[in-house]
């Protein structure tokens, strides 16, 4: 298994500015995900990144607002920009569990709790 | 699209208490389906999982049963322990693609 580990586990950030989290894994990973879980709503995907490439992101979201980096193979961050009351959500980043081609097995980082005032 | 509904919660049980968390799903075509949980102060991880009709995943004493005619991917322990108590997730996708999960279902089991 993974271990995954994400900086800052918490912040409280005033609506304009940005925040950049960051996910640390401990073994070389191609694929990494980020995710948001909003107040009583489920896990939804923001992107995918693959080191050495652009990163995907899905419909809802776009580089402007979540720009993502990732510049090596245990490393990545999402910055969330300009933020606003509506970000206020746990980000999560996760990594596939390694069995050849099971992207839908995954492990999970333990999250960034983000409230905008 | 595809969806994911789970059991409200919170649930809060006794030790040795039989456990189940519903989750139903609707998607065009036969998804694989999963339960993940989250334990207090970690990410979450894969409990179990099952890839088609009748198939049944079992983890750490969780069992749950793919059921096609119902939708149905509900998580059963016969008897839990404190140290179950964590956030269970159903999730969905179809081939490796992404995953579409339901909102959680938060356990807490009383000593």
């Amino acid at each position: 298994s993974a271990v995954i580990s994400q900086k800052p586990s918490r912040d409280i950030c005033q609506r304009g500015t940005s925040l950049t989290i960051q996910c640390q894994v401990d073994s070389q990973v191609t694929m990494m995900f980020w995710y948001r879980q909003q107040p009583g709503q489920s896990l939804t995907l923001i992107a995918t990144a693959n080191q050495g490439s652009e990163a995907t992101y899905e419909s809802g979201f776009v580089i402007d607002k979540f720009p993502i980096s990732r510049p090596n193979l245990t490393f990545s961050t999402l910055t969330v920009s300009n933020m606003s009351p509506e970000d206020s959500s746990i980000y999560l980043c996760s990594v596939p569990s390694g069995r050849a081609r099971a992207y839908n097995e995954q492990f999970f980082g333990p999250g960034t709790r983000l409230t905008v005032l | 699209g595809n969806s994911v509904t789970q059991m409200e919660g919170p649930v809060t049980l006794s030790e040795e208490a039989f456990l189940t968390i519903n989750c139903t799903y609707t998607a065009t075509g036969y998804p694989s389906l999963f339960w993940y949980v989250q334990y207090p102060g970690e990410g979450l991880q894969l409990l179990l999982k099952a890839t088609k009709a009748d198939d049944k995943g079992s983890n750490k004493g969780f069992e749950a049963t793919y059921r096609k005619e119902t939708t149905s991917f509900h998580l059963e322990k016969g008897s839990v322990q404190v140290s179950d108590s964590a956030v269970y997730f159903c999730a969905l996708s179809f081939g490796n693609e992404k995953l579409t999960f339901g909102t959680g279902t938060r356990l807490t089991i009383i000593p």
